[in-house]
């Protein structure tokens, strides 16, 4: 299958910093990647939809302006925690796709933890 | 919105035996039904998954039916291992390539 990399995979941070994840698709180009916030023993909450070239589509309930999602690239988007506080603190998986009715592939999740 | 309910949360089983998981849907224009499967700390993978044209799909030890007037599909593990051990999440979308909707996910423990 596809391979998806997320980086960092374990990130510590200080309430108030931003903390950036990045999303990549190393053998395909993602015309689609979405953003999932999982907490312990929870299941995966979308976040939101980016396509390649435009702006996020964000869930109800996601500030888009505390969670900022850029896909410059078809095989790169990035999520920013800006003014991380403990409550941000989640497993953050990013998943992509190419065509409109391909699978998604996950990425490993990165575990971020504010202080 | 899409509501994806699963059933048991947690499940025990002894190895050898048959594992089942239920997941109901609401939203009748969902047509593509994922399993995934995640060890802790790691991404969920694929497993199995159907589409609405379909009613029943196997692979090896797995299967998954899906009851489209009735809104629901079942995950069936047969002869179960302690490798399965796992949490096990069912989702619902419209399309492969749109967003999923994913169950709660059900803890599955196969004791050897």
């Amino acid at each position: 299958g596809a391979v998806v990399s997320q980086h960092p995979s374990r990130v510590i941070c200080k309430s108030g910093t931003s903390v950036k994840i990045e999303c990549r698709s190393l053998d395909f180009q993602a015309t689609t990647m979405f953003w999932y916030r999982q907490f312990p023993k929870k299941s995966l909450m979308l976040m939101a939809t980016s396509n390649e070239g435009s702006k996020a589509t964000y869930e109800q309930g996601v500030e888009k302006d505390k969670f900022l999602i850029n896909h410059a690239s078809l095989t790169l988007s990035t999520l920013t925690v800006t003014s991380a506080h403990p409550e941000d603190s989640s497993f953050y998986i990013c998943s992509a796709r190419w065509g409109s009715d391909n699978e998604q592939f996950f990425g490993p999740g990165t575990r971020l933890t504010v202080l | 919105g899409e509501n994806v309910e699963q059933h048991p949360s947690t499940l025990s089983v002894q190895e050898g035996d048959s594992a089942v998981i239920k997941c109901t849907y609401s939203d009748s224009a969902s047509n593509y039904f994922p399993w995934y499967k995640q060890e802790l700390g790691k991404r969920p993978q694929l497993i199995i998954d159907i589409r609405s044209n379909v009613g029943e799909k196997k692979d090896q030890r797995i299967a998954v039916t899906l009851n489209k007037t009735a809104k629901h599909f079942s995950l069936h593990i047969t002869e179960t291992q302690p490798e399965d051990s796992a949490v096990y999440f069912c989702a619902a979308s419209m399309g492969a390539g749109n967003m999923l909707t994913f169950g709660g996910g059900t803890r599955l423990m196969v004791k050897p």
